[in-house]
Formats: structure tokens, C-alpha cells, sequence
């Protein structure tokens, strides 16, 4: 089955300052990459995703890019704000839903610090 | 956009109680649901998937008599804790996916086991 990596598992960066998290996988044939925040007691938000007939995606702050040979995805934030701090998780699945489940990483927390 | 509502957000129930937790989507027909455990600090840990009308698949380690899953329309999946014990406290949050929306995430329910 597949397997995701994810690191680092903390990040603490400067208020206005670029956070940067990445992911490996395992699977191939995985072809669907999301990533969501999730803030404390509460259920994961889609931030971002991508698939893998594409090799980068942005959203206003926030970039994430894919190389398929390498097997890795990383997530971009730009100009960070303390209310960017959460945990990031990053996903692979084979499908864009439909049944496919989704393999998650392990998460990274992040502090924006004033 | 696609919208995913969970409740109870927040449940104490005593030793050998039944708690169900229900899982909704709002605006679009999910095909598949997915139930995820989170323990503090943790990734999330994926217990069953189920689709409409079928029985749920269930991950390994996981009884499927202890956590029952019925999904009876393609809107409302539930899950029901039967004869709860401290143990099986923790956050359980659900997802539905569909081909459109991708997967929609719950906002998550606070089971607390007493």
C-alpha cells in the first residue's frame, strides 16, 4: 500500500517569513495530492491539491509543487501570518475520491511567531 | 463548495454505553465515506470506508462489531461506538468523497469514555 512521508514534524518560522514542508510517497500509481490544516479540535481543511498531470499549483500565498520521479510534493506558504500556525498534513491517493482512500502523512506543526 | 457536517462535536458517555456519531453532506452525494480516528498529536488513523447500500470495509486492527458503520444514503453515514470504555476515547472525524469534490472532511467529534 502506499506509504507517505512528511517532514519536518515541527516548523517555527518569523512572521512574514516562507514555510516550506515536504512529502514523499510511495505508490506510482497515486495521482491525487492534497494538503489540509487542521487546527486544534477540529476536522482538516483542503488548503491546496494538486494532481500529477500537473507540476505546480498556487493559491494566493500558497504554492505546492510535485516531481512524480522523485515521488515528493512539497507545500509552499508565503508571507507567513500567525494565523497560518496549525498542523499541515500532506495526502496521497490514487483517485480524486471515489472510493480511494486517502494515505496521510504525519504532520507538521507550525508556529508563526510574531 | 462541498460541505461535510458531523455531530455530536462533543460527547461523554459512560463505560459500556452505545455512542453514535452521525456524518452528513450537505450539498452533494457522497459515494464513499470514511471514518478516520485521531489520537492527540497524531496523524489520522483511517478505521473503515463505506459505500451506499454496502457493508464497510474495515482497516486491520479494527472490530468492526465495536464500530459499527451504517451507510444507509448517499448523504448520511454513521458510526456507532457499542459498550464504549475509556479507551475508545478520541477524536473521530469523517470524510466523504465523491468524484467531484474530491474528499470533505467532518469537523470532527470529542469522544470522552467515563
Amino acid at each position: 500500500g502506499e506509504n507517505v512521508e512528511q517532514h519536518p514534524s515541527t516548523l517555527s518560522v518569523q512572521e512574514g517569513d516562507s514555510a516550506v514542508i515536504k512529502c514523499t510517497y510511495s505508490d506510482s500509481a497515486s495521482n491525487y495530492f492534497p494538503w489540509y490544516k487542521q487546527e486544534l479540535g477540529k476536522g482538516p481543511q483542503l488548503i491546496i491539491d494538486i494532481r500529477s498531470n500537473v507540476g505546480e499549483k498556487k493559491d494566493q500565498r500558497i504554492a505546492v509543487t510535485l516531481n512524480k520521479t522523485a515521488k515528493h510534493f512539497s507545500l509552499h506558504i508565503t508571507e507567513t501570518q500567525p494565523e497560518d500556525s496549525a498542523v499541515y498534513f500532506c495526502a496521497a491517493s490514487r483517485l480524486t475520491g471515489g472510493g480511494n482512500k486517502l494515505t496521510f502523512g504525519t504532520g507538521t506543526q507550525l508556529k508563526v511567531e510574531l | 463548495g462541498a460541505v461535510v457536517s458531523q455531530h455530536p462535536s462533543r460527547v461523554i458517555c459512560k463505560s459500556g454505553t452505545s455512542v453514535k456519531i452521525e456524518c452528513r453532506s450537505l450539498d452533494f452525494q457522497a459515494t464513499t465515506m470514511f471514518w478516520y480516528r485521531q489520537f492527540p498529536k497524531q496523524s489520522l488513523m483511517l478505521m473503515a470506508t463505506s459505500n451506499e447500500g454496502s457493508k464497510a470495509t474495515y482497516e486491520q486492527g479494527v472490530e468492526k462489531d465495536k464500530f459499527l458503520i451504517n451507510h444507509a444514503s448517499l448523504t448520511l453515514s454513521t458510526l456507532t461506538v457499542t459498550s464504549a470504555h475509556p479507551e475508545d476515547s478520541s477524536f473521530y472525524i469523517c470524510s466523504a468523497s465523491s468524484a467531484n469534490y474530491g474528499y470533505t472532511f467532518g469537523s470532527g467529534t470529542r469522544l470522552t469514555v467515563v
